[in-house]
This record gives structure tokens, sequence and C-alpha cells, in this order.
């Protein structure tokens, strides 16, 4: 288990540019979630995978965003026409099934966006 | 109101103090509570996880809830300037597909 792993950790772009962004869950994980976080925020939910399929999507995931998981292992999060306001840190989450007893959210280490 | 509302403090405290940390929430369908610590510029790390009302223990980390009052609680005991990090704490009802999570609480325990 080596735990969740994003790439790249950290980006800087000009606005305008188009960025993605990697995650590999643990393996063995059904469940992937994209949040994100700006500073003095806590994460918030963007949407989530259960294996290939996208099964929610926040109001915060504008259409300028797009995520995908083929074949049910990695995801990749692309943003495209970068805003200043996209600066953030995007997290990626999974887990084994729907939370409960024993199911919990295991989050990678963020990937840094920057949009100058 | 948010769903879950988490005071960000900052809270400054002495090496071995006692710590309390508190969120409310106003969704009476949340089911699990978790507690993450989250050190600058990374991701979430998960501390504490609990499904019913009652305390649960784990070391130095005691977590709380009572649901009746919509109100959970993190307490660390003998606190180290390690522990200094921010606290959030995280939500999910039993159909739910996501955390939600408070704003976070930033602690600093100084030596």
């Amino acid at each position: 288990d080596t735990g969740v792993s994003q790439d790249p950790r950290h980006k800087i772009t000009k606005r305008g540019q188009n960025v993605t962004f990697r995650c590999d869950p643990i393996s063995e994980h059904n469940r992937l979630y994209w949040y994100r976080q700006t500073l003095g925020q806590g994460p918030e939910f963007l949407t989530y995978f259960q294996n290939e399929a996208q099964l929610e999507k926040s109001r915060l995931l504008s259409d300028r965003f797009s995520a995908e998981r083929p074949k049910g292992s990695f995801s990749t999060l692309e943003i495209q026409r970068t805003e200043q306001g996209d600066s953030a840190m995007y997290l990626c989450a999974s887990s084994l099934d729907r939370v409960s007893p024993g199911n919990t959210i295991y989050f990678g280490e963020g990937s840094w966006l920057t949009v100058v | 109101q948010k769903e879950v509302e988490q005071d960000p403090g900052p809270l400054s405290v002495p090496e071995g103090a006692i710590v309390s940390l508190n969120c409310t929430y106003s969704n009476s369908a949340f089911q699990y509570f978790m507690w993450y610590r989250q050190y600058s510029r990374k991701g979430p790390e998960l501390l504490m996880y609990t499904y019913s009302s009652g305390n649960k223990e784990d070391g130095r980390f005691t977590a709380q809830v009572d649901k009746s009052s919509k109100y959970i609680s993190l307490f660390i005991r003998d606190s180290q300037p390690s522990d200094s990090a921010t606290y959030l704490c995280a939500m999910i009802n039993q159909a739910g597909t996501a955390l939600i999570f408070g704003k976070g609480t930033t602690l600093s325990v100084s030596s």
C-alpha cells in the first residue's frame, strides 16, 4: 500500500493555459475523489468516481474542469483556460467503497496550482 | 448557515496543555465523523474516526460525538510541538458520497 499519489506536486501556469493533474489511488480502492482547497478553507468536494463511472459532480466543477478515470485506475483532472481564481491545492482521495465503519477516505499530498 | 462550522483559530498553547477542538453541524443525517490533521502544504491525514455518540480514545487523542447537540470534539492531551498543524473535522451521511469538511482550526504548540 503506497498511499494516494499525485503528480505534479506543484504547477505554475499562465492564465489561459490548460493544466492536467494525475492521481493514482490506493490499489483496490474503488472510489476516487477530487477536492479543492484554498488558503484558510477546508477541502471542498469537486467530483467522485466509482470505478470508471463519474457519479457525482459539485456545482464548483465548472465546464472548464473535466475529470476522467479510464479503466477505473488512475484519474486525471484537467482545467482548461485557467483563471487566477483556480489557484488552489487540488487533492485526490480514495476509499475502498462507500464510507462506513472500517472504510475511510485517504488523501494524497495534493497538487498545488498557481495561476499567474 | 454552512453545514459544518469550525472556529479557524488560531489556537496557541504551551507544550503539555490539553487542547479542545470543536465542530458543530446542522445536518442530522450525518452518521460518520472524522478528524484529519494537515501540516502546512501537505494533504490531510486521518487521525480519528467515530460513528456513534460517545468517546473514542487513541493514545493522546480523544474524539467525542454528541449527536443530540450536533457537536463533535477532539481532545489532545499532553500536547507536543509536533501537534502544531491544522485540524479538520469532516463528516458524511450514511448514503453520502463525499466528506463535508469544516474550515479547520490552526493549532500552535510552543515548547
